[in-house]
């Protein structure tokens, strides 16, 4: 069964630093890999999403990943991170074989940024 | 305002009730699915659904139930609550599949078991 790691539960960063959340994914065929993001007491938000060719994606709020087939990886990175991202964070992934199944979560990455 | 909708948002529930969490979505989604969030767990699949009249399970099934009636709600059902029930629980709908496009989330459901 498809899955995907984040390494680390958790991550602090000062702010204005490079945000750098790792994601990396088990199947050999490259699947759909989603990162969303969980606000405090509310529902997850996609962020962006690898489906196709374009292997750096840009998403909403500053952020963007890279789909890298030889590492099997799908990282979440910001150039500068600012307060209001201390949040949590998922990789989420897809079987592009596997029909439609729903997506598998990864355990999360709980983002602190320190002023 | 067009989203995903779930009620309650907070319960309690005494260890061997059952109850219905509801969830609906007015964006003529064809596909639903539940979730539930444990700390260190990420989220888990606990049911979903690719249309009115089909649901299927997912990674965590045991202990709920689900249906389909109707393209707009999709609620799960606690037949005896456990203990190990108290999580957040979470709806999502897709329009045109999992895969491939996101999913809109509801804002969930936090329930204890005592």
């Amino acid at each position: 069964a498809q899955s995907v790691t984040q390494l680390g539960s958790h991550v602090s960063v000062s702010e204005g630093a490079l945000v750098l959340l790792r994601c990396n994914y088990s199947s050999s065929v490259p699947p759909y890999l989603f990162w969303y993001v969980q606000y405090p007491n509310q529902g997850l938000q996609l962020l962006l999403k690898y489906t196709s060719a374009a292997t750096l994606v840009k998403g909403i709020n500053g952020f963007e990943a890279e789909f890298k087939k030889s590492e099997t990886s799908f990282h979440l990175t910001k150039p500068s991170a600012h307060m209001s991202d201390a949040a949590e964070y998922f990789c989420a992934v897809s079987d592009r074989n596997s029909g439609n199944t729903p997506l598998v979560f990864g355990k999360g990455t709980r983002l602190s940024v320190i002023a | 305002n067009a989203g995903v909708t779930q009620t309650p948002k907070f319960q309690v529930l005494k260890t061997g009730q059952s109850m219905t969490l509801q969830c609906a979505q007015d964006m003529n989604h064809e596909y639903m699915s539940w979730y539930r969030q444990d700390p260190g767990m990420g989220l888990r699949l606990i049911h979903y659904s690719v249309g009115a009249g089909i649901t299927d399970q997912g990674e965590v099934p045991n202990g709920y139930n689900v249906s389909r009636s109707t393209t707009e709600d999709f609620p799960l059902r606690l037949l005896s609550a456990a203990p190990s029930q108290t999580s957040v629980y979470f709806c999502a709908s897709s329009r045109t599949g999992f895969q491939g496009s996101g999913y809109t989330f509801g804002s969930g459901t936090r329930l204890t078991v005592v």
